[in-house]
């Protein structure tokens, strides 16, 4: 079955690396997402990574992907207080017809200055 | 600013109410999706629209109605609700390529 799993919380200190974990289960799934989301509002695209690929970086993002061991992980460099969220890794599974989104349970990141 | 626009942002409605809840995207993006995001609990997919056709329901309850007129428009016919259907309701928006955008939710609160 479907099942994406995170750790559900992280502490850092201002100016520390994190770094955020996730494990799924589908192994036919083509891309794999990170989210953020703020208290309050809705999920912002942070980055994706397509499956054949096992390194993605985008400014102080940078993504890594295991497919052997199914384990995708999302490291923040210089963390700040506004990247206080909770973060949402989510695979894609296509089916007949359509594709759609399985996340999992979310990481809440607290970076304390 | 994501491309997909929800109303409202918030709604409190009682049990006898029926309401409706909006989303609008400008992405041209073909499939459309309605999320529920409950305290403690993962997202969970309640409907798939692809192409203006419904293309899963994920045995959501018949008190919650989904409509799709048109590509750019998904909404949420809400009626007889329980006091559990309280949740922030996420819609979604995706074309052929890999990004996959959201609104900001609607906090529903049911009482």
């Amino acid at each position: 079955g479907e099942d994406v799993e995170q750790s559900l919380f992280l502490s850092v200190r201002e100016g520390d690396s994190s770094v955020i974990n996730c494990t799924y289960t589908d192994s036919s799934s083509t891309y794999l997402y990170w989210y953020k989301q703020e208290p309050g509002a809705g999920l912002q695209l942070l980055t994706y990574i397509f499956s054949n690929m096992d390194m993605k970086q985008d400014q102080r993002l940078t993504v890594l992907l295991n497919k052997k061991d199914k384990h995708l992980s999302l490291r923040i460099a210089d963390t700040q207080t506004g990247d206080s969220a909770i973060y949402f890794c989510a695979e894609r599974e296509e089916n007949t017809g359509f594709q759609k989104l399985v996340f999992g349970t979310g990481t809440r990141l607290l970076v304390s200055p | 600013e994501t491309g997909v626009t929800q109303t409202p942002r918030h709604l409190v409605m009682g049990m006898t109410n029926k309401k409706s809840l909006k989303c609008e995207q400008h992405l041209g993006h073909n499939a459309m999706y309605w999320y529920k995001q409950s305290a403690k609990k993962p997202l969970e997919l309640m409907f798939v629209y692809n192409f203006k056709e419904q293309t899963e329901n994920n045995s959501v309850p018949s008190r919650f109605s989904p409509e799709c007129p048109n590509s750019s428009h998904l909404f949420l016919h809400l009626h007889t609700l329980q006091p559990e259907d309280s949740a922030l309701y996420l819609c979604g928006a995706q074309g052929n390529s890999a990004e996959a955008f959201f609104g900001q939710g609607t906090r529903l609160t049911v009482v």
